[in-house]
């Protein structure tokens, strides 16, 4: 069975930094691309970024360039998103995502970790 | 960025109804296209993927339909259960875009 566990986020100050942590079982880890996806409260989804099963090409979204950085452990099954110089706008559900073996296809979500921004 | 316009945000429909929703991207994505339904305080669940494939457990009353530019997603036999909301979703081109969602309630 596949699971994704997301874990790390909580409550940081404008400016602050945050790393989440993803841990994944039940696949052949290193086959697939994954990627992070936010929700903001009571809003509809955004992808954030995504690596690809070797972890050598990363993608990310204009919001959040230069801020955050996506990275992998495949020894580790564990993917991660280094989040800095954090805004108010950055509050959201975070989940790890995985995607079909060869596809930007999204098949299975975590559940999420909560990241607030906030003075 | 390849946009997705999805509609309508919310509609309320009696169980057995028949409900249909639209998506729309602002260029031809083919066929790469998922529909996911999320209840709250839940994670997104694959409903369809590659327009009009069914997921493996998704009951049948599902389904989708659609290739370019317009596709559509339709619950044949509303049930209190698929009370969530749902989402297109585009995986033709990075950045993945996402439609704004439509929110389905029982009358």
């Amino acid at each position: 069975e596949v699971q994704l566990v997301e874990s790390g986020g909580g409550s940081v100050q404008p400016g602050g930094s945050l790393r989440l942590s993803c841990a994944a079982s039940g696949f052949t880890f290193s086959s697939c691309a994954l990627s992070w996806v936010r929700q903001a409260p009571g809003k509809g989804l955004e992808w954030v970024s995504g690596v690809s099963g070797g972890g050598s090409s990363t993608f990310y979204a204009d919001s959040v360039r230069g801020r955050f950085t996506i990275s992998r452990d495949n020894s580790k099954n564990t993917l991660y998103l280094q989040m800095n110089s954090l805004r108010a706008e950055d509050t959201a559900i975070y989940f790890c995502a995985r995607h079909l073996t060869g596809h930007w296809l999204i098949d299975y979500w975590g559940q999420g970790t909560l990241v607030t921004v906030s003075s | 960025d390849i946009q997705m316009t999805q509609s309508p945000s919310s509609l309320s429909a009696s169980v057995g109804d028949r409900v249909t929703i639209t998506c729309q991207a602002s260029q031809d994505i083919s066929k790469e296209l998922n529909w996911y339904q999320q209840k709250p305080g839940k994670a997104p669940k694959l409903l369809i993927y590659d327009a009009s494939n069914l997921e493996i457990g998704v009951p049948s009353r599902f389904s989708g339909s659609g290739s370019g530019t317009d596709f559509t997603f339709t619950i044949s036999s509303l049930q209190p259960e698929d009370i969530a909301t749902y989402y297109c979703q585009q995986y033709d081109n990075l950045p993945l875009t996402f439609g704004g969602g439509t929110k389905v309630e029982i009358k």
